[in-house]
């Protein structure tokens, strides 16, 4: 059964540092990989998708990893502003249509 | 685009009684997912839709919920009756047909059954 992981829970940090949010995920198998962003009260909104047989992807200011073999993603952020401040999760689609959703890292950057 | 549409945004009810949650995926998206989210467990997939028809109702927690998707541009869930620990954020969500298409999610409903 697939499980996906994110560490940290939560994370603080000031305004204008690069940051890295790091997901797992125990099978290997996926067929691709989503991040989205949570605000409070509001639902989930696709920041960067990649597919399986991509390393990487970009946009803007985020740039996400994947290392298919050692189960692993990385979301980084660029130069962080308070407007990043929100819920980040990760999600793996094993290969139904299902996606396997992490629990989430909080960010919060400060002023 | 106005995006996948759920209402209401905000549901309090009485244990025992029927609730019914409501929405309208992204138009020519196939594919209709219903998701429940808790503190406690996250994000669990209750049950999906593809072309109008269940696929996989395996996440539906007990015979007290059922959904169904009449046609291509709206769904419900219902849970009846409602029980305290029913209380969650519902999100519907969709996607299109192509296998490489994201997921797009509705703001969700916050149910909340005394």
């Amino acid at each position: 059964k697939q499980e996906v992981t994110q560490i940290p829970a939560a994370l603080s940090v000031p305004e204008g540092e690069n940051l890295v949010l790091n997901c797992s995920f125990t099978d290997s198998a996926i067929y691709n990989l989503q991040w989205f962003r949570q605000d409070p009260g509001k639902g989930l909104t696709s920041l960067l998708l990649i597919q399986s047989s991509q390393r990487e992807q970009t946009s803007g200011r985020l740039n996400a990893s994947l290392d298919k073999s050692s189960g692993r993603s990385t979301l980084y952020i660029a130069a962080s502003q308070p407007g990043d401040s929100a819920t980040y999760l990760c999600a793996v689609r094993p290969g139904g249509q299902n996606f396997v959703f992490g629990p989430g890292t909080r960010l919060s950057v400060l002023p | 685009d106005a995006g996948v549409i759920q209402s209401p945004r905000h549901e309090v009810t009485e244990m025992g009684q029927e609730v019914t949650l409501r929405c309208k995926p992204i138009s020519g998206h196939d594919y209709l997912f219903w998701y429940r989210q808790t503190m406690m467990r996250g994000l669990e997939l209750l049950i999906y839709f593809n072309n109008n028809v269940p696929i996989d109702d395996s996440g539906m927690p007990e015979d007290r919920f059922s959904a169904k998707m009449p046609n291509a541009s709206f769904s419900t869930l219902k849970i009846q009756p409602s029980e305290p620990r029913d209380s969650a954020v519902y999100f519907c969500a969709s996607r299109k047909p192509n296998s490489n298409s994201p997921l797009h999610f509705g703001n969700g409903t916050r149910l909340t059954v005394t």
